[in-house]
């Protein structure tokens, strides 16, 4: 059974860089699935970040491509978001999730993990 | 890359049907059958319901259904029971290993 669970500080401050990790249990990183995360600021709703794809291609939302980088740590079977330059717009919950690549639809969630951008 | 297009929200009785849409574009909704839906309940991480257009995974009840016409996609809840009441959102796979999500409906049974 996949499993997922983000870590990560709650606070960050306004122009620094939000850094979060998945943790991937129950299956290997380096198989068949896109591991993506997905945003959702308060009262408002999902936005998908990004995904990459067999610990290597990496793929973003175009709108926040310019400052956001997704790698995976296959020793440790996890992956990361790194988001620089943030804002209180970049304020939410953030949630790790699987997308296996045969029906393209986010199977997996993590719990989720709730980012204050503020100083 | 704009957000799929869903009501804010709808509403039904206990033992009714209700039909949430989710309308995109010939690059996202139209292009391709992967459009998936999500039931969120207040503080909980989304919920996987539908994929490709209208499959349940394991442990789904048959009560909910999807299906697509053109640009749009519809979830569909029947014979409804308090514990659907929640939001709902539709992605769809937009191409190019790239996704995209509707805004959210917010499903209030009377």
């Amino acid at each position: 059974q996949v499993q997922l669970q983000e870590s990560g500080p709650g606070l960050v401050k306004p122009s620094e860089t939000l850094s979060l990790t998945c943790a991937v249990t129950g299956y290997s990183i380096s198989s068949g699935y896109y591991w993506g995360w997905i945003r959702q600021p308060p009262g408002k709703g999902l936005e998908w970040i990004g995904s990459i794809y067999r610990g290597g291609s990496t793929y973003y939302n175009p709108s926040l491509k310019s400052r956001v980088i997704i790698s995976v740590d296959t020793s440790k079977n996890q992956f990361s978001l790194k988001l620089n330059s943030v804002t209180a717009a970049d304020t939410a919950v953030y949630y790790c999730a699987a997308s296996s690549d045969y029906d393209m639809a986010f199977d997996i969630w993590g719990q989720g993990t709730m980012v204050t951008v503020s100083s | 890359q704009s957000a799929l297009t869903q009501p804010a929200s709808v509403s039904g009785s206990p033992g009714q049907s209700i039909t949430i849409s989710c309308t995109g574009t010939s690059s996202d909704v139209g292009g391709y059958n992967y459009v998936s839906w999500y039931q969120q309940h207040p503080g909980k991480a989304p919920k996987f319901m539908i994929s490709d257009v209208s499959k349940r995974p394991s442990g789904v009840s048959s009560r909910f259904s999807g299906s697509k016409s053109g640009n749009t996609a519809s979830l569909t809840i029947s014979g409804l029971q308090a514990e659907d009441e929640a939001d709902y959102y539709c992605c769809s796979y937009a191409g190019s290993s790239t996704w995209v999500f509707g805004g959210g409906t917010k499903l209030t049974v009377l």
